[in-house]
């Protein structure tokens, strides 16, 4: 069974903090994104990485960023939280058939 | 970019048959797919289908795609209290983009 892990449920973080949230899977998958969701929108691409220490802007990097440093662990970074990123963050990995994604618990973040 | 529209809510009753629909833009779309949300955590792929297909069904649950109309259905018969959740249709626009729709909140009266 794959399995991806994010490193917490939820988190309180204040404006202007720096924000680390891990996403790890334990299949060997090449392939990791992170996503937010929020109502009504759907899950929005944030980043994604095709390999180690290789990322690529989805559709709303602004305000994010990324670190690929080992196969199995994908960090979403906030640099100085703002109060519209408070949201439900997901993770998810996928090795080469398109059609298997899979999808950790989320984290939801509330910035204050 | 792609645009996946869904209807927000669905309500129906215990053991009849739920359908949810999808309409997407992109005409070069390889895979589809329905994900399942539950309350307090992530996504469960329930079911996809290849573009070359019309149907596939998988137990209680069928999927339809009409392509010439960029339309996808989710039908859940038998419909039960497990089922209530948020329906997510998404589609496949690159080898790593998946669009998502904004989902469908499915709840299942006794």
């Amino acid at each position: 069974d794959v399995k991806v892990t994010q490193s917490s449920r939820y988190l309180v973080k204040r404006t202007g903090e720096k924000v680390f949230l891990e996403c790890v899977q334990d299949m060997d998958h090449e392939n990791m994104f992170w996503y937010r969701q929020d109502p009504g929108l759907g899950l929005r691409l944030i980043y994604f990485s095709y390999d180690v220490k290789m990322k690529e802007k989805g559709d709303i990097p602004e305000g994010y960023s990324v670190s690929r440093e080992k196969k199995e662990r994908f960090s979403l970074i906030l640099e100085s939280a703002s109060t519209n990123q408070t949201s439900m963050y997901l993770c998810a990995s996928r090795g080469d058939r398109l059609y298997e994604q899979y999808f950790g618990p989320g984290t939801r973040l509330t910035v204050t | 970019g792609e645009d996946v529209e869904q209807s927000l809510f669905l309500s129906v009753r215990e053991g009849d048959s739920s359908v949810i629909n999808c309409t997407y833009t992109d005409s070069s779309s390889t895979y589809l797919y329905w994900y399942k949300q539950e309350p307090g955590a992530g996504l469960q792929l329930l079911t996809y289908i290849f573009s070359n297909m019309d149907m596939k069904q998988d137990q209680r649950l069928t999927v339809l795609l009409n392509k010439k109309d960029k339309h996808l259905s989710l039908r859940i018969a038998d419909t039960q209290t497990g089922d209530s959740a948020i329906y997510f249709c998404a589609v496949q626009t690159n080898d790593y983009k998946l669009s998502f729709g904004a989902g469908t909140t499915v709840t299942v009266r006794a």
